[in-house]
């Protein structure tokens, strides 16, 4: 069951190097986010889309950014990497509910470990 | 952005005790989650809430919907080894798609 993969799953940059991290979800799911985890701070929101072609900003946004060209994969682009940047990096979706229902909850996948030198 | 501060930050707790944490929030929330968090491992989703004064279970766990919708609490009954990990709140406010987690509790059982 692959449900919500991430890869890669550890990497290592030098200070002003780019990367994409890649989110692909097998569940048909609207909603895509992207998070970061850090020591003490719990998830913090950087982007996220409620849809192919769309994206928004989260919670911490600086220094990223994402494309959703497909519904089934939304990418985390780091441009020039700063060590603040270290941290492991999650992907969650999931499913719109409708109006009338709450909202459903997320799926997440195992992580990516990123470390900047 | 919001502010879900969750208690206590860690447990240590002998097997077979019961655990008991919380989640407060200055917000008004619609939905609340909990999640459980092992190493090298993306959260899980243990628990939905979406009621206020909701009691939801799912085997030894317990979780509930505060009546004022800024607060969640999950009870862990007769602790076992393998619920060591972290525990998530996460919350959804009336409006918009985004979900604010809380900084976990660290949960330690000792045989």
């Amino acid at each position: 069951n692959a449900g919500v993969t991430q890869t890669p799953k550890f990497r290592v940059l030098k200070t002003g190097q780019s990367m994409t991290l890649l989110c692909a979800q097998d569940m048909n799911h609207e909603y895509m986010y992207w998070y970061r985890q850090d020591p003490g701070m719990g998830l913090r929101l950087i982007h996220y889309s409620v849809g192919e072609g769309t994206t928004a900003k989260g919670e911490v946004p600086d220094g990223y950014n994402v494309s959703r060209l497909k519904k089934q994969n939304f990418l985390l682009g780091l441009e020039s990497a700063a060590p603040s940047q270290t941290s492991v990096y999650f992907c969650a979706s999931r499913a719109q509910g409708a109006l009338s229902v709450s909202n459903q909850p997320q799926h997440f996948g195992d992580g990516t470990r990123l470390s900047i030198l | 952005g919001q502010q879900l501060n969750q208690s206590p930050q860690s447990m240590f707790i002998q097997e077979g005790e019961d655990v008991s944490m919380n989640c407060t929030s200055s917000s008004i929330f619609n939905t609340w989650l909990w999640y459980k968090q092992e190493p090298g491992e993306g959260p899980v989703l243990l628990i939905a809430l979406y009621k206020a004064g909701e009691l939801t279970s799912n085997g030894r766990l317990t979780a509930q919907f505060g009546i004022t919708r800024k607060d969640s609490f999950l009870n862990i009954s007769a602790s076992i080894p393998s619920d060591v990990g972290i525990y998530f709140c996460a919350g959804q406010l009336r409006a918009g798609n985004q979900f604010y987690f809380g900084t976990g509790t660290s949960l330690t059982v000792i045989p």
